[in-house]
Order: structure tokens, then sequence, then C-alpha cells
């Protein structure tokens, strides 16, 4: 079975520059996740999609940030402008809620974004 | 989700079992106690959970204390792979699919 899917791995860009992510879940997960990693943190959600449907969006920096969901399969996350905070790794993640593992979120590799 | 309390670092030695700590004196009835880790340069993996009970998989062992108060994840024999952050992680069983909370977490060191 393929694991999550991100692309690309590293990104550098400057400060005010735009820049988009994207995302491939397990197939047949319902459930799609987008996390925000700065260096020494755990990871925080930034949006939460159920299929299409978006379900938390409530720590995603709206002014600057957005992610869509289309066809409820891939996803991406995208930074307008960018600021030097944004300087992170983005990690998706997917999850289902059938079966013994429901709930149990698989996480992608990661994009490493730095911001100059 | 209630919070949990982890020490920042450990050090283990190869082929020697660890015992990482997880403190969650909050925690409700409805909470499971779940552990993630993550490997250096790549995304959080899933490592097992419980609620009441020990349990055991292949990747490691989950002992909880009987007050549900504290937890302790056990690698029964480290290898180098298994340096890695190790969060320890409450759920609700009534919000299954929802967001994980993740903390500090405890970053493993295992010497040859």
């Amino acid at each position: 079975e393929a694991g999550v899917a991100q692309s690309p791995r590293y990104k550098i860009i400057e400060k005010r520059q735009s820049v988009a992510f994207w995302c491939n879940p397990i197939s047949g997960h319902a459930t799609l996740y987008w996390y925000q990693q700065i260096l020494g943190q755990g990871p925080k959600l930034l949006i939460q999609f159920q299929n299409n449907g978006v379900v938390d969006d409530s720590q995603l920096p709206k002014d600057r940030f957005s992610a869509e969901r289309l066809k409820g399969v891939d996803s991406t996350l995208k930074i307008q402008p960018a600021k030097l905070e944004d300087s992170a790794v983005y990690l998706c993640a997917s999850s289902s809620l059938r079966g013994t593992s429901g709930g149990t979120q698989y996480f992608g590799p990661g994009t490493r974004l730095l911001v100059l | 989700d209630a919070k949990t309390t982890q020490p920042n670092s450990m050090e283990s030695n190869e082929e020697e079992p660890v015992h990482l700590p997880c403190n969650h004196s909050t925690i409700s009835g409805t909470d499971y106690i779940h552990w993630y880790r993550q490997l250096p340069s790549q995304g959080p993996e899933y490592v097992i959970h419980g609620l009441t009970s020990n349990v055991n998989n292949r990747m490691a062992s989950l002992a909880i204390a009987e007050d549900r108060k504290s937890s302790t994840l056990i690698l029964h024999r480290a290898t180098l792979r298994d340096a890695a952050v190790y969060y320890c992680i409450l759920r609700t069983r009534y919000n299954q699919g929802g967001k994980l909370i993740f903390g500090q977490g405890t970053e493993l060191s295992v010497k040859p």
C-alpha cells in the first residue's frame, strides 16, 4: 500500500513570494490533515478535511494561507505572501475511521520550506 | 484533549530495553493514550495506543498505570533506528478522527 505522498520535498523562496504544496493521501482515506512543524516543536494542525469539506481550520492564518481538496482526494496548501516565520516543515497526513486502525494518522515525509 | 508531560530527552544503549514515561494526571475516562514517533527528517509514525489494559505490538509495549494517570512506552531492545522523538498524545474516544495535539515529546538517543 502506497503511503502519503508530498511534493516538493524542499522549497526556498523569498519573503512576499507565494508557494504551494501538494499532497496525495493513502487511497480510500477520507480525512486529510495539514500540519505545520516549526524547528524544535511538535507539529501543529493547520486544517483538516473530511472528504472535500473543511472540519477544522481554526489554526489556519487565513489572511495568507489557503487550502483545498477538490474531489476529496489530493490537496494543495498555498501561502501567499510568505513571511519569514512561515519557515517550517509542512506535513500532510491522512486517516480512515474504518477497521481496527481507525483514527490512526499516516504522515507523509513533509515539505521543508525556507523563507529568506 | 488533555495535556501530557514527558522528559525532554533520554539516552539508551543499543540492544537494551528503554522505558519512556508519560504523565497525564488530568486524563478522562474516555481518553485513549496514543504514542507516535518521529525519526529524523521524516513525518511522525504511529507506534501504539491503549485505553486501560497493557498493549503489545510488533514495535513496542504500552504499560498503563492502574489509575491511568501515567503510562510507559517500552522498547524491548533499542536499535540505532529507534533514535527519534517520541510523542505521548491523549485522544478522546468520541473524536478518533480529530487532530493530534503534539507536545514537545521525548528525544531518544541510542548509543552503539
